[in-house]
């Protein structure tokens, strides 16, 4: 199998503090991550590429400073969220890159719903 | 850039009916690949179905078939004998084929599934 976990699932937070998301893949080493970004109704968007032991790759238009991603181990990344305003509210997936017949596949995790009060 | 388009923003159908959700993409890519994702109300993104763009057999998955027309640059899915549990957001992803590339993603089509 190919699980991956995000944690927490839901979280609320006051306006201007912050808050980390924690992407686990559970059963595989996950060299590569991404984060993704969606509202209601809406399709994924890409914040950006997260490889281990690197710096991540940001999606044009994404905050770097304000959305912090650190992928330390091959089984964890994490995004902040830092100085978060209620416009960052949104539902954030991450998915992992898990080796599959010469190919990779993206298992994703089950998302968290960030509320900014 | 690669885009994927999908032009149906919502679709039902009748349970066991047949229905088809449609999808086509831009690229100037000769191999890649191209999948459905379906996200139900719980919101977990699954794998629907994959499609190499060198195999030119229609991958199926139970159910679950595709159309593509590599030509065309269309890719669309087919489910079969619909059940109330197909009810969800597909959507239709494209990504090329080396290691850690992004997919992208269209923006989704709502399927209703009538009983």
């Amino acid at each position: 199998g190919a699980v991956v976990s995000q944690h927490p699932s839901r979280v609320i937070c006051k306006s201007g503090t912050s808050v980390k998301i924690e992407c686990r893949s559970l059963d595989f080493q996950a060299t590569t991550m991404f984060w993704y970004r969606q509202f209601p109704k809406q399709s994924l968007m890409l914040m950006a590429t997260s490889n281990e032991g690197s710096k991540a790759t940001y999606e044009q238009g994404v905050e770097k400073d304000k959305f912090l991603i650190n992928h330390a181990s091959l089984t964890l990344s994490t995004l902040t969220v830092t100085s978060a305003h209620p416009e960052d509210s949104s539902f954030y997936i991450c998915s992992a890159a898990k080796m599959r017949e010469g190919d990779y596949e993206q298992y994703f995790g089950p998302g968290t719903r960030l509320t900014v009060t | 850039a690669q885009t994927v388009t999908q032009s149906q923003p919502e679709m039902s159908v009748q349970e066991a009916e047949t229905v088809t959700l449609s999808c086509t993409y831009d690229t100037s890519e000769s191999d890649y690949y191209l999948f459905w994702y379906k996200q139900p109300p719980s919101r977990q993104m699954i794998l629907v179905i994959r499609q190499e763009a060198y195999k030119q057999q229609n991958a199926t998955e139970n159910r679950f078939s595709v159309n593509f027309q590599k030509a065309a640059k269309s890719f669309s899915l087919k489910i079969s004998d619909s059940q109330l549990g197909d009810a969800a957001m597909y959507f239709c992803a494209y990504r090329r084929m080396e290691y850690g590339n992004k997919l992208v993603f269209g923006a989704g089509t709502i399927l209703r599934v009538k009983s």
